[in-house]
């Protein structure tokens, strides 16, 4: 079913540090998994995705890891900044066309 | 320039009074979904087509109810708007299974 919560998981960080957020994910079948950010108000922006052959996924300062064996995904933003204040959100799919979102996380940088 | 486009951003609808959302899209995807968004909530999947193949979520009210008259545009319908449907609404596309969706910026729906 889907993930939904009342309250967000919220993750506060000081500008310039690395932030890590996690997701753990239900379905072992899932074999594609894709962060977004959302900034209030707006769309899902896409971050970086990960397929299942793959453990670790890199690109311009976030790096995507994926644990199969305990199905926890995580991704990681370097020196964060101001600008990456928003909620991320994992999906996954598995081999169908639907994308499913986890619980998000609401990620604060202060100065 | 927007690929996923949502009309209207901002929809008020009387109790029980039909109303529609829209969604088109420049990138010829194959794969149109609607998500219902509640504040501090994640997505929640109500339906999705692949081309032309309606694929309704489980729990989705029969209440909802959508259109895809060509690839490029995607109608969210809701037959008898309650206070609980108060929510943003976002449209989002996919090339196929298994790839990146792209999100419109959604339309937050408030029923008065």
């Amino acid at each position: 079913g889907e993930s939904v919560g009342l309250h967000l998981p919220t993750l506060s960080v000081q500008e310039g540090d690395n932030s890590i957020i996690n997701c753990a994910y239900s379905n072992s079948a899932s074999d594609y998994f894709i962060w977004y950010k959302q900034e209030s108000g707006k769309g899902p922006q896409f971050i970086i995705d990960i397929r299942s052959n793959m453990d670790k996924r890199q690109g311009q300062r976030v790096t995507v890891l994926l644990n199969k064996t305990v199905k926890h995904l995580s991704l990681q933003i370097a020196a964060t900044q101001p600008g990456d204040s928003a909620v991320y959100f994992c999906a996954e799919t598995e081999r169908t066309d639907k994308l499913i979102f986890g619980t998000g996380t609401r990620l604060q940088v202060f100065p | 320039d927007a690929m996923v486009i949502q009309n209207p951003r901002y929809q008020v609808t009387q109790f029980g009074k039909p109303v529609t959302l829209s969604c088109s899209q420049t990138l010829n995807h194959n794969v149109m979904y609607w998500y219902q968004q509640k504040s501090s909530q994640a997505p929640k999947l109500l339906f999705h087509y692949y081309d032309k193949d309606f694929n309704n979520e489980a729990d989705t009210p029969d209440n909802f109810q959508s259109r895809r008259p060509n690839t490029s545009f995607c109608f969210l319908d809701i037959r008898s708007p309650g206070l609980g449907d108060a929510a943003m609404y976002l449209c989002a596309t996919s090339r196929t299974r298994g790839t990146e969706a792209f999100f419109g910026q959604g339309t937050r729906l408030t029923v008065v």
